[in-house]
């Protein structure tokens, strides 16, 4: 079966200071990967997703960046963190190419600036 | 593009009674379907999907959801509340590409003794 990884489960930074949030995927080949920022009491913002390595789509401009080193690990990254960075990150996975795939989600960081 | 509205922010309802949470959906073409369950402080858990068989939707944790084409809903169900289901709830619509979702903006389940 297939699962998830994200770490760490929560977080707390400085203005400035640089970040790196790490999501692993296991027993799925070539899935496509994601990134979300969960606000406080709001929806999920996708901030990033990748169908494949190296292939990396931003769906909101702002400071934060990520990459996809390996098939099944994805990698969320900032050089210097703002307080509105701050909120619930959560990573999924889905199937690769299917048009009708859930996502599966990490259980999250929670990231807090100080 | 495809949009969901998910038609309460909070719904309380008393252990042992049944659940209703509703979901209007927009989408140009057919859609697929989810609902996802949300602890704190946890990710979100894959409660059911529709991918255009059958319009009757069964789930875990005895939910279940019907997708109605002619009134673009898909509400979610329970016949009998439970405490531990008591959390959040977002109906989520697919859009076909690269399996991106468009997420509603989530309803809070309470449930009371």
């Amino acid at each position: 079966s297939q699962t998830i990884h994200q770490w760490p489960a929560t977080l707390v930074q400085p203005v400035g200071s640089p970040l790196s949030l790490e999501c692993t995927v296991e027993g799925t080949s070539n899935p496509n990967l994601y990134w979300y920022r969960q606000a406080a009491g709001r929806g999920l913002q996708l901030l990033f997703y990748s169908v494949g390595i190296g292939q990396i789509s931003s769906e909101v401009p702002q400071n934060l960046s990520a990459s996809r080193p390996q098939d099944r690990q994805f990698i969320l990254s900032s050089k210097k963190l703002l307080l509105s960075d701050s909120g619930f990150y959560l990573c999924a996975w889905s199937m690769y190419g299917g048009f009708n795939q859930p996502q599966h989600f990490g259980d999250g960081t929670r990231l807090s600036i100080l | 593009a495809q949009s969901v509205t998910q038609l309460d922010s909070h719904v309380s309802v008393s252990e042992g009674t049944p659940v209703l949470l509703r979901c209007n959906y927009s989408s140009s073409y057919s859609p697929s379907l989810f609902w996802y369950v949300q602890h704190p402080n946890k990710g979100l858990q894959l409660l059911l999907k529709y991918t255009s068989a059958a319009t009757l939707v069964k789930g875990i944790n005895g939910f279940e959801a019907e997708f109605k084409k002619s009134e673009t809903s898909f509400h979610l169900t329970k016949p009998s509340a439970h405490m531990s289901d008591a959390a959040e709830y977002f109906c989520v619509v697919s859009d076909g590409t690269a399996s991106k979702l468009t997420f509603g903006t989530g309803t809070r389940l309470q449930v009371t003794l």
